[in-house]
């Protein structure tokens, strides 16, 4: 069965910092990799997808960048937090088949707080 | 207008009520994803479908591709069912891009 994991669960940093935040994906290969945010009091929001190693798409510019050295790791860093890039990060993973649509399956998410 | 709308935004329900969360979309998409949120900020996904209707336990979904609409049904609602439920329209084929609504949340009293 597949899996998906990420950590840290939950990180508080001081603007200005940088930021690592990692997902791992178990018992498949070569999936598409997401991360989405949810700021507070607003809805999820794609930031970068991935369709296989090296190759990332972002969604929103930002301060945020991604990386998949791995086909089964997908990162997301920054140089230098923001006060608005607190928020709930989740990463998901979807298989690939053609021009078709597949159900996304999302980690448990890490809730990061900048200050 | 947000390319995705759910209403109602926020719902009160007693225990065993039938319930009910609308969702409407204005893009095309390849599929509509119904995903549910739990406190903690987990997120399952409960449906994708792409056409008709889907049943799982009390849980039922159906979307009608020529009125751009999908609804989400909980029969004989618990209070374990409190959550934010989120509809997200699948753009972008391949790729499986997601456009979020911006969630319903449900609570269900007992």
């Amino acid at each position: 069965s597949q899996t998906i994991h990420q950590w840290p669960a939950t990180l508080v940093q001081p603007v200005g910092s940088p930021l690592s935040l990692e997902c791992t994906v178990e018992g498949t290969s070569n999936p598409n990799l997401y991360w989405y945010r949810q700021a507070a009091g607003r809805g999820l929001q794609l930031l970068f997808y991935s369709v296989g190693i090296g190759q990332i798409s972002s969604e929103v510019p930002q301060n945020l960048s991604a990386s998949r050295p791995q086909d089964r790791q997908f990162i997301l860093s920054s140089k230098k937090l923001l006060l608005s890039d607190s928020g709930f990060y989740l990463c998901a993973w979807s298989r690939v088949r053609g021009a078709l649509s597949y159900e996304q399956y999302f980690g448990p998410g890490t809730r990061l707080t900048v200050t | 207008k947000n390319e995705v709308e759910q209403s109602p935004q926020n719902l009160t329900a007693q225990e065993g009520e039938f319930i009910t969360i609308n969702c409407s979309y204005s893009v095309g998409i390849s599929a509509l994803h119904w995903l549910q949120q739990h406190p903690g900020g987990g997120i399952v996904s409960l449906f994708m479908l792409s056409s008709g209707k889907k049943k799982h336990g009390r849980l039922i979904a159906t979307i009608n591709i020529q009125e751009k609409h999908s609804s989400l049904h909980i029969t004989a609602s618990h209070p374990r069912d409190s959550a934010v439920y989120i509809c997200a329209a699948a753009v972008g084929g391949s790729q499986g891009n997601l456009i979020f609504g911006k969630g319903t949340k449900l609570s269900v009293k007992p």
